[in-house]
């Protein structure tokens, strides 16, 4: 079975310039989630769809970043513009359902460095 | 106060030894919790669940003081490919499956 794939894995930029990132979770998840994960720190929850619709994302910036699942399938996580701090792996989930009881599976992230 | 807590570590054991790793939550309406494991410049993945019980997978033993508010992970005969970050997390009411990660405790286990 195939996993989460993400991409790109890498990516440089310069702060104030925008950056996307896209994930194709797991076939027949319909959860999604995306995290950031600042060295030495544990993942942090930015945004979770169920399906196409927006479960929680209090802990996303909303000034600057944004996010969409269209079609309930592929996500996109926007950034604009970027900061400095933003320099972090951005990690995406799935599983599929919401609730403890339901695994979920994490991509190999994607590696931002803003300089 | 953190969500959840772990020392950093690193720990760095020798093979064969057995080490614990600790974890203390804040809030005590917390549902579900696990241990995750995350290699260098790797995803986390599911390690185990952590149940009142006490459960146990091969060498590893997890267990839950919810009086405590508190979490462990046993490693006994410890292996050199258990060198990892180890990620205790817990789940809260009414955020669904939202995970809240601690900050990772690292494991260096040596010949």
């Amino acid at each position: 079975e195939a996993g989460v794939a993400q991409s790109p894995r890498y990516k440089i930029i310069e702060k104030r310039q925008s950056v996307a990132f896209w994930c194709n979770p797991i076939s027949g998840h319909a959860t999604l989630y995306w995290y950031q994960q600042i060295l030495g720190q544990g993942p942090k929850l930015l945004i979770q769809f169920q399906n196409n619709g927006v479960v929680d994302d209090s802990q996303l910036p909303k000034d600057r970043f944004s996010a969409e699942r269209l079609k309930g399938v592929d996500s996109t996580l926007k950034i604009q513009p970027a900061k400095l701090e933003d320099s972090a792996v951005y990690l995406c989930a799935s599983s599929e359902g919401t609730g403890g009881a339901y695994e979920q599976y994490f991509g190999p992230g994607t590696r931002l460095t803003v300089t | 106060r953190k969500e959840v807590e772990q020392d950093p570590g690193p720990f760095n054991v020798p093979e064969g030894a057995t080490v614990a790793f600790n974890c203390t939550y804040s809030n005590s309406a917390s549902q579900s919790f696990f241990w995750y494991r995350q290699d260098c410049r790797k995803e986390p993945k599911l390690l185990m669940s952590v149940y009142s019980s006490g459960n146990e997978d091969g060498r590893f033993t997890a267990q839950l003081n919810r009086a405590s508010q508190y979490i462990s992970l046993l490693i006994r005969d410890s292996k050199l490919s258990d060198s990892a970050t180890y990620l205790c997390v817990v789940t809260n009411t009414g955020t669904a499956s939202k995970l809240t990660f601690g900050t990772g405790t690292r494991l260096q286990v040596t010949l």
